[in-house]
C-alpha cells in the first residue's frame, strides 16, 4: 500500500517555467489537498478536493491551479513559476470521518 | 477565521528531560478538531493525534500526553523523559468539523532539540 506518493521529489526551475507536481493516492480517499511550507510559515493551504470534479480554493491559491478528474490523483501546476514560490510542497489525503490527513513525502521546489 | 499559535519558536532540552509545546488556537465554530503532527529531520509529516472539541480528556500514549482546555482554547503536548528520536519539528492545526480534515490550519511549528 503506497499511501500517498508525490512525484518528482526535488525539482530547480527557472522564472516563468511551467511544470506539474503530481500527487496520486491508493487509497480511495475523497478528499485531497495541496499545502505549501515555507520557513516561519507553517503549512499554508493552497488548494483542496472533495471528490472528482471538485476543487476549491485554499488561503494561497494565487499561481496554482489544480484539477481532480479521478479520485486518485490530484496534480498541482505552476503555470509560470516565480522565485517566491520555491517551497517544498506536500499533498494529503483523507476520507470524510477519517482520523487524520495522510501526507506524501512532499517536494522540494526551487525557483530560479 | 481560524488561527493556531505555537508561541516557542525552538525549544532544546537535555535528554530525559520533560517538555511541553504550547498550542493556542482560535475558532469561531463549535465544532472543530484538533491535531498534533510530528516532522522528523527526514521531512516527512507524521500524525500524532487528533480531538474533537466534544472531548477534553487529556490523552496518554507512552511518553506522549495531551491537554486539551476549551476554557483557555489550548491543546498542549508534553513528553516525558525526552529521547534524541524526539528531535523534530512539532505542529499543531485545527480543522473545521464541516470541512473535515481537508482543510487544515497549521500553526508556526516548534523545532524541538533534544541535547544528548
Amino acid at each position: 500500500n503506497a499511501g500517498v506518493t508525490q512525484t518528482p521529489k526535488f525539482q530547480v526551475l527557472k522564472t516563468g517555467q511551467s511544470m506539474t507536481l503530481q500527487c496520486a493516492q491508493d487509497m480511495n480517499h475523497e478528499y485531497m489537498s495541496w499545502y505549501r511550507q515555507d520557513p516561519g510559515m507553517g503549512l499554508r493551504l493552497i488548494h483542496y478536493s472533495v471528490g472528482a470534479g471538485i476543487t476549491d480554493q485554499g488561503e494561497v491559491p494565487n499561481g496554482y491551479n489544480v484539477s481532480r478528474s479521478t479520485t486518485e490523483d490530484f496534480p498541482l501546476r505552476l503555470l509560470s513559476a516565480a522565485p517566491s514560490q520555491t517551497s517544498v510542497y506536500f499533498c494529503a489525503s483523507n476520507n470524510h470521518g477519517g482520523v487524520a490527513a495522510f501526507f506524501g513525502q512532499g517536494t522540494r521546489l526551487t525557483v530560479v | 477565521a481560524q488561527k493556531v499559535t505555537q508561541a516557542q519558536t525552538e525549544i532544546s532540552v537535555v535528554e530525559k528531560e520533560d517538555v511541553t509545546l504550547d498550542c493556542v488556537y482560535e475558532t469561531r465554530d463549535t465544532t472543530y478538531y484538533l491535531f498534533w503532527y510530528k516532522q522528523p529531520p527526514s521531512g516527512e509529516l507524521v500524525f500524532l493525534i487528533r480531538r474533537n472539541s466534544f472531548d477534553e480528556q487529556n490523552e496518554i500514549s507512552g511518553r506522549y500526553s495531551w491537554n486539551f482546555q476549551k476554557s483557555t482554547s489550548s491543546f498542549n503536548f508534553t513528553i516525558t523523559a525526552s529521547q534524541v528520536v524526539d528531535s523534530a519539528v512539532y505542529f499543531c492545526a485545527l480543522s473545521e468539523a464541516d470541512f473535515g480534515n481537508e482543510k487544515l490550519t497549521f500553526g508556526t511549528g516548534t523545532r524541538l532539540t533534544i541535547i544528548p
